[in-house]
């Protein structure tokens, strides 16, 4: 069975930092592209960022680009996304998505994590 | 960079079928996807590439597309199909970047 559990999120003021992570399991890990998709209270989704299976290409919206760092380690089958520089439209739930291309991303989800919650406050 | 533009809401009489669409430059390049939120849940894959459901996925779902336009097409709509759904597709502007429609609301009378 695959599962895509977050961890990581919580209070932050403005320009404070937050780590999440992302421990997958159910399927090979590495053979994957994954996303960060979020999702702010009431809104719709927004993909944040993306890598593919080798950690080799990275992705970002214009939003968060030069501020938040996708990666991943393939031996713990966990993604990461930190997050610098936080603003008050970061909050927002954000999932992890397993693509379905096989190493490379095509930008189609097939599974989703339950997400964790970032609130940035002043 | 691109958009995807969704009726905010649609309505449907239960067993009726109902056409959600998506518009945007991007789908004249790209095959949308299409996801299913239900209150308090995350994201389900319905549709994706041409018109591809995942294992689970009931057969009442499709997607089509024509120039501009993709739909996601339920037939014989059930109340277990009341929901939000979201088409994505990649960017078309020439970044590797991903798109999602603003949602539509689904409501079966």
């Amino acid at each position: 069975e695959v599962q895509l559990v977050e961890s990581g999120g919580g209070l932050v003021q403005p320009g404070g930092s937050l780590r999440l992570s992302c421990a997958v399991s159910g399927f090979t890990f590495s053979s994957y592209a994954m996303s960060w998709v979020r999702q702010a209270p009431g809104k719709g989704l927004e993909w944040v960022s993306g890598l593919s299976g080798n950690g080799g290409s990275t992705y970002y919206a214009d939003s968060v680009k030069g501020r938040f760092t996708i990666s991943r380690d393939n031996s713990k089958n966990t993604l990461y996304l930190q997050m610098n520089s936080l603003r008050a439209e970061d909050t927002a739930l954000y999932y992890c998505a397993k693509d379905t291309g096989n190493t490379a991303m095509v930008f189609q989800f097939d599974y989703w994590g339950q997400g964790t919650l970032v609130t940035v406050y002043s | 960079s691109s958009e995807l533009t969704q009726d905010p809401a649609v309505s449907v009489a239960l067993g009726q079928t109902v056409r959600i669409t998506c518009q945007g430059d991007s789908l004249r390049s790209y095959y949308a996807s299409w996801y299913q939120q239900k209150p308090g849940q995350a994201p389900v894959l319905v549709i994706y590439g041409k018109n591809n459901r995942p294992s689970g996925i009931p057969d009442r779902f499709s997607g089509s597309s024509s120039g501009n336009t993709a739909s996601l097409t339920i037939t014989g709509a059930q109340a277990e199909d009341e929901a939000d759904y979201y088409c994505n597709s990649r960017d078309s502007s020439g970044n590797p970047h991903v798109v999602f429609g603003g949602g539509t609301k689904l409501t079966v009378l």
